[in-house]
C-alpha cells in the first residue's frame, strides 16, 4: 500500500497569503496524483489531477506542481472559502489511497 | 446533470449487517466504474471498494475483505454495498463516487451515515 503524507497538519495563514502544502508518497506515483478539497459537512471535490491539471471549474488561484514522490499544492492568494481540508490522493494502485490532510485556517 | 444519491445508512449493533445504495443519474451508468469511500467522524478519507462498469472486476481495501461486497445493478442505475459482520471501527460516512475516464473521482453522493454500537 501506498502512504501518502501530508504536510504541515495544519496551515494558519491570512487572506490573501499564498498556501503551500506538501504531499509525500512512499514509493514513486509518476504523476499518479489528484488534490481534493474538502468543506464542512460536504463531499470532497476534486480540485487538481494528474499532478498539475485543474478540474473543470477550479480557480487559476489553484496549482499543483510534482512528480514522483513529493508534490505540491499551491493558493495563491487565500479567498475566505479556501479555509478548509486538502486531501491528496493517488490513483496508480489498488487500494487507492488518501494523505491524512492539511487544514488550512484563518490565522 | 449528474446525481448521485446515497441511501441505507442506520445505526447497527456489532457483528450486524447493512445494504446500502447508491442512485446514479445524468450519465451513462454503465459506462463507469464506481468506487465506494468512507470517511470516519472527524478522519480521512478511506477507498473500501470499486467495480467495474460491467461488473465483472471488484476490488477491497484489507479492512473490509471478506465482510463487505460490492455490486451494481446496470439495468436500474444503483450501486450497492452489503456490509457483514459490521465492526465500531466501519463507523463512518460511505460515499458512493464515480470514477471518471482519467480514473479520478469526479462526482460524489452525499453520503449515508452507518454507526455500529450497542
Amino acid at each position: 500500500e501506498i502512504i501518502l503524507t501530508q504536510f504541515p497538519a495544519t496551515l494558519s495563514l491570512s487572506p490573501g497569503e499564498r498556501a503551500i502544502l506538501s504531499c509525500r508518497a512512499s514509493q514513486s506515483i509518476g504523476s499518479y496524483l489528484a488534490w481534493y478539497q474538502q468543506k464542512p459537512g460536504q463531499a470532497p471535490r476534486l480540485l487538481i489531477y494528474d499532478a498539475f491539471n485543474r478540474a473543470t471549474g477550479i480557480p487559476a488561484r489553484f496549482s499543483g506542481s510534482g512528480s514522483g514522490t513529493d508534490f505540491t499544492l499551491t493558493i495563491s492568494s487565500l479567498e475566505p472559502e479556501d479555509f478548509v481540508v486538502y486531501y491528496c490522493h493517488q490513483r496508480i494502485s489498488w487500494p487507492r489511497t488518501f494523505g491524512q490532510g492539511t487544514k488550512v485556517e484563518i490565522k | 446533470e449528474v446525481q448521485l444519491v446515497d441511501s441505507g445508512g442506520a445505526l447497527v449493533q456489532p457483528g450486524g449487517s447493512l445494504r446500502l445504495s447508491c442512485s446514479a443519474s445524468g450519465f451513462t451508468f454503465y459506462a463507469f466504474s464506481m468506487d465506494w469511500v468512507r470517511q470516519a467522524p472527524g478522519k480521512g478519507l478511506e477507498c473500501v471498494s470499486r467495480i467495474s462498469g460491467n461488473g465483472a472486476n471488484t476490488y477491497y481495501a484489507d479492512s473490509v475483505r471478506d465482510r463487505f461486497t460490492i455490486s451494481r445493478d446496470n439495468s436500474d442505475n444503483t450501486l450497492y454495498l452489503q456490509m457483514n459482520s459490521l465492526r465500531p471501527e466501519d463507523t463512518a460516512v460511505y460515499y458512493c463516487v464515480k470514477v471518471n475516464s482519467n480514473w479520478d473521482y469526479d462526482y460524489w453522493g452525499q453520503g449515508t451515515l452507518v454507526t455500529v454500537s450497542s
